[in-house]
């Protein structure tokens, strides 16, 4: 199975929103409304802000919103704080009842 | 809220077998799906495997055929073990909970770094 696709680095400044992509194939993304976003801080485990396609865990701030197309899925976090500079994963269920992740997106808080 | 601890060597030599073990507090194992994913030194993250509590597993093709991953309900772990290691596998290792099939996974270890060097 091939990691999804996702852009190495975005960055957006306080307050703005940004758009992460994650773009997978017909037997990930495109099957499947079980996509997830995981946030990243230097040295710390990963952790769950959506789950499927577009739900919030309990406690997640609403400023991140979750969608899909086709095989493409996306993140948004609109009124960027400096404490959302992380590094951001997606994945997806696969049609062989495995897990893929996507490269990992940079975002840089300006 | 369920917590996840890995153990196991943080130095192994190459060609020689990674085991490490994750335990579970906090929550019950059953009804759930227990994973392995590691993260090499600055790169992202690789899904190596599951066992749903019941014991049946499923793992990443591109490491099928050097991963087992198994468990004990009984003493609330599950362990990893990888055969034939290379350098490529040096990685920080975590261990993590998907609560359904769809592999979502809500609660993760702290992670452990493994490094592979003779």
């Amino acid at each position: 199975q091939s990691a999804l696709t996702q852009p190495a680095s975005v960055s957006g400044s306080p307050g703005q929103s940004v758009t992460i992509s994650c773009t997978g194939t017909s037997s990930d993304i495109g099957s499947y409304t079980f996509v997830s976003w995981y946030r990243q801080h230097p040295g710390k485990a990963p952790k769950l802000i959506i789950f499927d396609v577009r739900n919030r865990p309990s406690g997640v701030s609403n400023r991140f919103s979750g969608s899909k197309s086709g095989n493409t899925a996306s993140l948004t976090i609109s009124g960027l704080q400096a404490e959302d500079e992380a590094d951001y994963y997606c994945s997806s269920f696969t049609t062989i009842t495995t897990l893929v992740f996507g490269g990992g997106t940079k975002l840089t808080v300006l | 809220q369920v917590q996840l601890q890995e153990s196991g060597p943080g130095l192994v030599k190459p060609s020689e077998t990674l085991s490490l073990t994750c335990t579970v507090s906090g929550g019950s194992m059953s009804s759930n799906y227990w994973n392995w994913i590691r993260q090499p030194p600055g790169k992202g993250l690789e899904w190596i495997g599951y066992i749903y509590y019941s014991g049946s597993t499923n793992y990443n093709p591109s490491l099928k055929s050097r991963v087992t991953i198994s468990i004990d309900t009984s003493k609330s772990h599950f362990s990893l073990k990888l055969i034939s290691l290379t350098a490529a596998d040096t990685a920080v290792y975590y261990c993590a909970r998907a609560p359904g099939g769809d592999l979502v996974i809500d609660s993760w270890g702290q992670g452990t770094l493994v490094t592979v060097s003779s």
